[in-house]
């Protein structure tokens, strides 16, 4: 069964403190490996959309980078507004764009 | 930002009753998709259509269907709500011409059953 486990549930970080989101998944034919940030109250955004081992991608603070068995989300130096829950999802080879979405990781940033 | 909409955004009904959310879009995309989103369980699909009248199973479909009879409107719908059906139901719309995943969602309908 196709599934995907985001580590930590939850982050609590200081301004400036870097650190990194795991997301770990198991899939049959890994299509893409998405990230999607969330603000309360609010839809999904997409911010990054990687295709296989060793690729990587960067928006602002966020770096995002893959293996054959997990993806990880850095954040460096973050900011207040960088708080939100950050989704990780695969797609497999079943078409239609269908998402597998893991449970996310919440990330608090303090001044 | 995509043009999707969602109604109603909130609603409280009584466990029986029969219940629909609407999702509209502007967008003119061929794909479109009913998640629902609970604590420690993340987004999970419900139907999704890929045309008018083109729809199919998720994950979690027992106890809803769905209606596409306009590329633009994609219908939820609980003929019989219950208590585990509640939850935040977000609607989203994929570009089939570019292929990637990359899904744009709405606000999301928050639905109580009492």
């Amino acid at each position: 069964e196709d599934q995907v486990t985001q580590s930590p549930e939850a982050l609590r970080l200081q301004e400036g403190e870097s650190s990194s989101l795991n997301c770990s998944y198991t899939v049959s034919g890994l299509r893409g490996l998405f990230w999607y940030r969330q603000d309360p109250g609010k839809g999904p955004e997409f911010l990054f959309t990687l295709y296989s081992a060793g690729e990587e991608k960067e928006k602002e603070r966020l770096k995002a980078t893959l293996t054959k068995k997990e993806s990880f989300l850095h954040i460096t130096a973050p900011k207040p507004e960088d708080s939100a829950t950050y989704l990780c999802a695969v797609e497999n080879g079943g078409g239609y764009n269908k998402l597998i979405f893991g449970a996310g990781t919440r990330l608090a940033v303090h001044p | 930002d995509a043009g999707i909409t969602q109604s109603p955004r909130h609603k409280v009904t009584e466990t029986g009753t029969p219940v629909t959310l609407r999702c509209h879009q502007t967008e003119n995309h061929r794909y479109m998709y009913w998640y629902r989103q609970d604590p420690g369980h993340g987004l999970r699909l419900i139907h999704y259509s890929y045309g008018v009248k083109d729809t199919d199973k998720g994950e979690v479909s027992d106890g809803y269907s769905v209606s596409r009879s306009k590329t633009e409107d994609f219908l939820l719908t609980l003929e019989s709500a219950t208590s585990s059906q509640t939850s935040v139901y977000f609607c989203a719309i994929s570009d089939v011409s570019k292929n990637t995943g990359e899904l744009f969602f709405g606000e999301g309908s928050r639905l109580t059953v009492l």
